[in-house]
């Protein structure tokens, strides 16, 4: 089992472009969970994916979009990006109503320059 | 909104040095994790705790939950080196988990 993997590892981009970072969940998960990770902070929650929709979201402006597919994979997109954009994003993977078991991916180190 | 606030945010401990992590929560606890996070990685589940006066051990970590479930400790007995790394206590609230800003533990040889 691969656990959830996430893609890119790292990323450098300029103020301005649009990026998407994307996760495959473990094996026998279908929620999905994006957080940003700002350095020296706790990630904070950006949205949550269930059954292609987004079932929650977090405080983070409408620059931050996501999907998820069919196979329960997710993307996470971010349009205009800005030098605040920069951190760690980590994606998590849970089965419906379980969140007690949510594992994490290592995250995406995004740099806005 | 719950806020979850850690102490202390640093710490250097000398290696088989016993150690405490607090957390504290603004409300009630329903659901509380600890993970722990390597310097830019992703996030390793250490322990749920959900009743007051809870207490899980994994290994050489304790962590303890509250009566009043508003407060949760971690504790490392005898640290060493591989404990190091940024400790974060989490919330269950609304099917999402809220996240203190961490714990940053340095264990010296």
């Amino acid at each position: 089992d691969a656990g959830v993997t996430q893609s890119p590892t790292h990323l450098i981009k300029t103020r301005g472009q649009q990026v998407t970072l994307r996760c495959s969940p473990k094996s026998g998960h279908d929620t999905v969970s994006w957080y940003q990770q700002a350095l020296g902070q706790g990630p904070q929650f950006i949205f949550q994916y269930y059954e292609e929709e987004e079932r929650q979201r977090g405080n983070f402006p409408d620059r931050f979009s996501g999907h998820q597919f069919p196979n329960y994979s997710s993307e996470l997109n971010v349009n205009a990006l800005l030098l605040g954009d920069s951190a760690l994003y980590l994606c998590a993977s849970s089965s419906a109503g379980q969140l007690y078991e949510q594992y994490f991916g290592p995250g995406t180190r995004l740099t806005v320059t | 909104s719950q806020e979850l606030e850690q102490s202390p945010q640093s710490l250097i401990v000398q290696e088989g040095k016993n150690l405490t992590i607090n957390c504290t929560s603004s409300k009630t606890l329903y659901g509380l994790y600890w993970y722990k996070q390597k310097y830019g990685e992703g996030l390793i589940f250490l322990m749920m705790l959900q009743k007051g006066g809870e207490e899980k051990s994994h290994e050489k970590i304790t962590a303890k939950l509250d009566e009043k479930k508003q407060q949760s400790s971690l504790h490392i007995t005898a640290s060493q080196p591989s404990h190091a790394g940024i400790y974060l206590c989490g919330a269950d609230t609304d099917d999402k988990i809220i996240f203190g800003k961490g714990t940053r533990l340095h264990i010296l040889p």
